[in-house]
């Protein structure tokens, strides 16, 4: 497996562009999050899917969309990027919380991260 | 509303020593609690993960404790080595863990000197 997977690893954007970060995971998981990273803030929840076709937001969800088609992807799109979203951004998988059974049923398992920069 | 803190922010240690990790949570409503560990310009990686209902879990030289009761967690390393230097993370899955959602604490860096 794979595991989870982003891309691109970096990025570089003027204010006003947009673009997507894309975030795909082999392993059948039923959840998928996007979570930010600043110093001195932390991890934070951006949005967040519990399944194809359900979404919802997070801690910080201000200036980003989301979509869940199916059951491996879950792409983060910027509208219009601004300064104040410049950081880490990290997708997470787990398997529901409805399935029991091994403990790592309810892990989280994180992709490395896209470093954005937005000038 | 859930909060995680961890206690040091920082910590250095000679290589060898025993050392513990604090994480302490707000609403002891929690699901599970997860620790993570991260390198430098790198992704999260999973440490240990600890069910509301078990009270610790252990992988090698690690052993994570929870106490829901008193909103704690600790993450011991034993005979800590330099290549244990990182920040670790503590995150908690809220109620009854049916949207995957995680509050993180800040983290606690530690650096194991040779």
């Amino acid at each position: 497996n794979a595991g989870v997977t982003q891309t691109p690893k970096f990025q570089v954007l003027k204010t006003g562009q947009s673009m997507t970060l894309q975030c795909a995971q082999d392993m059948n998981h039923e959840y998928m999050s996007w979570y930010r990273q600043d110093p001195g803030m932390g991890l934070r929840l951006i949005h967040y899917s519990v399944g194809a076709g359900i979404t919802d937001q997070g801690e910080v969800p201000n200036g980003y969309n989301v979509s869940r088609s199916t059951t491996e992807d879950f792409p983060l799109r910027l509208l219009s990027a601004a300064p104040s979203q410049t950081s880490v951004y990290f997708c997470a998988s787990s398997y529901s919380a409805t399935r029991v059974g091994a403990r790592s049923y309810n892990e989280q398992f994180f992709g490395p991260g896209t470093r954005l920069t937005v000038l | 509303k859930q909060e995680v803190t961890q206690i040091p922010a920082a910590l250095s240690v000679p290589e060898g020593e025993n050392l513990v990790l604090n994480c302490s949570f707000t609403d002891s409503a929690i699901y599970n609690l997860q620790w993570f560990r991260q390198d430098p310009g790198k992704g999260l990686t999973s440490l240990l993960l600890i069910q509301s209902s078990q009270r610790e879990q252990t992988s090698g030289r690690l052993n994570a404790s929870l106490d829901k009761s008193s909103g704690r967690s600790t993450l011991y390393i034993a005979a800590s080595q330099p290549g244990d230097s990182a920040t670790y993370l503590c995150a908690v899955r809220r109620g009854s863990g049916n949207t995957g959602k995680l509050i993180f604490g800040q983290g606690t860096t530690l650096q194991v000197k040779p």
